[in-house]
């Protein structure tokens, strides 16, 4: 059973546009939320994080926005650029229980900004 | 400065062979973590060791997965009796501190034939 959800799979953006990367989780004892970009052949980098005492967290060009009472958080990135042509996926940990941060990942989106 | 380094990039096996899997992590950075990502999936958890100790192994899918972190630094992670259902990448992660952000390497790509 998913508990972080990305329901779609890919995303296409025009160059300078906003791009919109949906994720939803199910597990209510989830915190801490992050967003890692990934390109072929390469491991996820880190893009942006948000806590659940805030509901926005923002960082140059990009956005994360959570709501906690629909359980729903959302990356924003505008301007997009061609650059930004990566899988990004949404990950959830809840507080340490016995010391371990583990990350629960969703699928991923495909995003491709076209130039 | 230099990132989570793993070694192989790629490794090619036969079913029921034993493999290993090596994490350099970030200098300094007491928690290290290790990861799956089957074709499709996000990465799923293995296992966390903080310090040498492996503090949660509860992604460990069965008793063929074993890992070790002797000196606090370097990890091993090590597979018995290959099947074909393991290929995938192995990815792993360190971070400064449990609660810190977590960084990952570039992953090895395991095929089972």
């Amino acid at each position: 059973d998913q508990q972080v959800k990305q329901n779609s799979p890919s995303l296409s953006v025009q160059e300078g546009r906003i791009s919109i990367l949906n994720c939803d989780y199910t597990n209510s004892m989830f915190d801490y939320f992050l967003w890692y970009k990934k390109y072929p052949a390469e491991g996820p980098t880190f893009l942006i994080s948000i806590s659940s005492i805030k509901d926005k967290n923002e960082d140059g060009r990009f956005t994360v926005f959570l709501n906690k009472s629909a359980k729903h958080l959302s990356l924003h990135i505008v301007p997009s650029q061609p650059g930004d042509s990566a899988v990004y996926f949404c990950a959830a940990s809840a507080s340490p229980q016995g010391g371990s941060e583990k990350l629960v990942f969703g699928k991923g989106t495909k995003l491709t900004v076209n130039p | 400065g230099a990132g989570v380094s793993q070694t192989p990039s790629n490794k090619v096996t036969e079913k029921g062979k034993y493999v290993e899997l090596r994490c350099d992590p970030i200098s300094g950075h007491t928690a290290l973590y290790w990861y799956r990502q089957s074709l499709g999936q996000g990465p799923e958890f293995l296992i966390y060791f903080q310090g040498t100790g492996a503090a949660d192994d509860s992604g460990l899918p069965n008793d063929r997965f074993f890992a070790v972190r002797p000196e606090g630094s370097v990890s091993t992670l090590k597979i018995q009796r290959t099947e074909r259902g393991d290929s995938a990448v192995y990815l792993c992660a360190s971070s400064s501190s449990q609660a810190e952000t977590q960084y990952f390497g570039p992953g090895t790509r395991l095929l089972v034939l």
